[in-house]
């Protein structure tokens, strides 16, 4: 079955801009988990949505938003962006995420550099 | 708030040989699970093996082999007869609830 798909891979965006980054889950998987990961700061979670809803936030100002459609895929949104912002951005896939997932399935991530 | 350590940030081994890497962590819970992730260069994050907190048997996935000291809050990975393909950036991952919490990883090389 087709893995998780993470669109696009690099992206190019100068301060100030906003940024919109897509995940198209494993199909049937109903929880997405998004991470942004920096050599100074290791992996950090950012948010999880199961069923179109946000179930869990991690540590990260408003201006990292994210959304899931109807049928699983999600967006992350980053408005005004920073360049401390430049960072690799994973998302992965459960099927029910939570303390009933037992392995998430990573995609390639998403190169954000802002210049 | 649940932590997980990795003390070494880079190990090498040679070629055919076996390393140990390391991970503690920190959580009050009694029930959750334990991964260990490598990530090539291709980024890609790859389950190599996990293992439920409440199973006291050491799981082993072909080469790979975990050592889990529930009661120290161990976690290392042992990776035997190395090959050049298990070069990459290694996290220990702990999940309980909504979300994971991963080390800081652990850079592996391997030396032909």
């Amino acid at each position: 079955k087709a893995g998780v798909t993470q669109t696009p891979r690099y992206l190019i965006k100068t301060r100030g801009q906003q940024v919109t980054l897509s995940c198209s889950p494993i199909s049937g998987h109903r929880s997405v988990s998004w991470y942004q990961q920096t050599p100074g700061q290791g992996l950090q979670f950012l948010f999880e949505y199961f069923s179109e809803t946000q179930r869990n936030k991690g540590n990260f100002p408003g201006r990292f938003s994210g959304r899931q459609f109807s049928n699983s895929r999600s967006e992350m949104n980053v408005s005004t962006l920073e360049l401390g912002d430049s960072a690799l951005y994973l998302c992965a896939s459960s099927l029910r995420g939570g303390a009933w997932s037992t392995e998430a399935f990573f995609g390639q991530g998403t190169r954000l550099t802002v210049v | 708030a649940q932590t997980v350590t990795q003390s070494q940030p880079e190990m090498s081994v040679q070629e055919a040989e076996t390393v140990t890497l390391s991970c503690t962590y920190d959580t009050s819970e009694s029930d959750y699970y334990l991964f260990w992730y490598k990530q090539p260069p291709s980024r890609q994050m790859i389950l190599v093996i996990r293992q439920e907190a409440y199973k006291q048997q050491n799981a082993t996935e072909n080469r790979f082999s975990v050592n889990f000291q529930k009661a120290a809050k161990s976690f290392s990975l042992k990776i035997s007869d190395s090959q050049l393909g298990d070069a990459a950036m290694y996290f220990c991952a702990y999940c309980y609830g909504q979300n994971f919490v991963f080390g800081p990883g652990t850079r592996l090389s391997v030396l032909p």
